[in-house]
């Protein structure tokens, strides 16, 4: 079963518009990532959070990590074409420091 | 900076062929792994090393094989080529794993089973 559920699947958005996206996992988690792949090409990292209430924010992109309820949320505000991509949470879960990945939401940025 | 470097870009093979995809990095890192990452899955992990010679297995690693004799290469083996194995294959590279430090992601190996 899949430890890191990420919703929506994919979101169509016009440029401008705010949005938000989720990672859910069903494991306690010891440290939640978000990264940003663009088709064809390699992971980009965006930020990392390890404290349950921590918020980070790079440029547009804000990111929070809700411990109780094992969940981190990435914010866009005021999309842009150069946020369409593909983003990908990843978690530590356990003890043995693996990072385990989520399946991805595609994000569309209609001009 | 080279940071993690995987070769080759692209690859086709036949299927029963076996194949070494590379991967290596120049920061020192200790911790390493490889990633599949195939239409509608996300990444999936493969093998993972916390160091040299000290491997260990992911949620896919059957038909797979590793090995990290140094700390700057984890080669990843294909011993005989399935069209399963069709998939973009990632290797990163940190310095304790995933609980305290960002993974640096390779550019990737697409690689095609016919």
């Amino acid at each position: 079963s899949q430890e890191l559920e990420q919703s929506p699947q994919s979101l169509i958005v016009q440029e401008g518009k705010n949005l938000t996206i989720n990672c859910t996992s069903s494991k306690t988690l010891y440290g939640l990532y978000w990264y940003k792949q663009k088709y064809g090409e390699g992971l980009i990292f965006l930020m990392m959070l390890q404290k349950g209430g921590e918020e980070k924010s790079h440029e547009k992109i804000t990111a929070k990590l809700d411990e109780k309820k094992q969940q981190s949320s990435l914010h866009i505000t005021a999309s842009q074409p150069s946020h369409a991509g593909i983003y990908l949470c990843g978690a530590v879960t356990g003890a043995n420091s693996k990072l385990t990945f989520g399946k991805g939401i595609t994000l569309s940025v209609r001009p | 900076n080279a940071g993690v470097t995987q070769t080759p870009k692209f690859q086709v093979l036949k299927t029963g062929q076996s194949m070494t995809l590379q991967c290596a990095q120049d920061m020192n890192h200790e911790y390493m792994s490889w990633y599949r990452q195939d239409p509608g899955m996300g990444l999936r992990l493969i093998h993972y090393s916390v160091g040299a010679g000290i491997t260990d297995q992911g949620e896919v690693p059957n038909g797979y094989n590793v090995s990290r004799s140094t700390t700057e290469d984890f080669p990843l083996r294909l011993l005989s080529a399935a069209p399963s194995q069709t998939s973009v294959y990632f290797c990163a590279s940190s310095y304790s794993g995933g609980r305290y430090q960002p993974q640096h992601f390779g550019d990737g190996t697409r690689l095609s089973i016919l």
